[in-house]
């Protein structure tokens, strides 16, 4: 049984950087699957954020790719983001998804971004 | 904005079928397999439909995935209360390089 799991901080401060991991069980990482970080903003829609391929290639979202870095670790299972610079705008449930096939995603985490 | 458009709503009487439609352009859905979500508040989204037409396993098959040229569409039958939701379809655009997502139908059952 395949299942991702988001953790990280809950609460980040405003101009601070955000980090999360996604932790893979069942499934592994350097299978041929591109690995993807997607958020909903309160009141919002889902956005995609990025991925990830497992020999390190990414592909990002235009409108965040300056503030971005996703990044995997093979030995762990596991792959990550970091945002930088967040503000309000930045608070949303973040999930970890494999997006292309048979989709997978997490549960989900809250990230409240404080002034 | 997003790239791909969907209805902001849509709404059916218990037992009718709803179409729920995604229109997009020869770089995402004209090209590449369209994926289908159901999204209830509090939860992670549930995948009812990937590659275009695909049902994961516990997906009734009254839930069908189709495309035509650059549209995708969703077809509930036997619409039940438990279809209630928000709804988004999303597929890889080779102009951005990225996925997309519709900006997500909310659907009513009357």
């Amino acid at each position: 049984q395949v299942q991702l799991q988001e953790s990280g901080p809950g609460l980040v401060q405003a101009s601070g950087t955000l980090s999360l991991t996604c932790t893979v069980s069942g499934y592994s990482v350097i299978s041929t699957n591109w690995w993807s970080w997607v958020r909903q903003p309160p009141g919002k829609g889902l956005e995609w954020i990025g991925e990830i391929y497992h020999t390190g290639s990414t592909n990002y979202n235009p409108s965040l790719k300056s503030r971005l870095t996703i990044s995997i670790d093979k030995s762990k299972n596991q792959f990550s983001l970091r945002m930088t610079s967040v503000t309000a705008a930045d608070t949303a449930v973040y999930y970890c998804a494999r997006l292309g096939g048979y989709n997978y995603w997490g549960q989900g985490t809250l990230v409240t971004v404080s002034s | 904005q997003s790239v791909l458009t969907q209805p902001p709503s849509a709404s059916g009487t218990p037992g009718q079928k709803v179409t729920i439609s995604c229109f997009g352009s020869s770089s995402n859905i004209g090209k590449n397999a369209v994926n289908w979500y159901q999204h209830l508040p509090g939860t992670a989204p549930k995948v009812l439909i990937y590659s275009t037409t695909q049902r994961p396993s516990g997906v009734p098959d009254r839930l069908t995935g189709s495309r035509s040229g650059t549209s995708a569409s969703l077809a509930i039958s036997g619409l039940q209360s438990e279809d209630e939701g928000d709804y988004y379809c999303a597929v890889w655009d080779n102009s951005l390089s990225a996925w997309v997502f519709g900006g997500g139908t909310k659907l009513t059952v009357l």
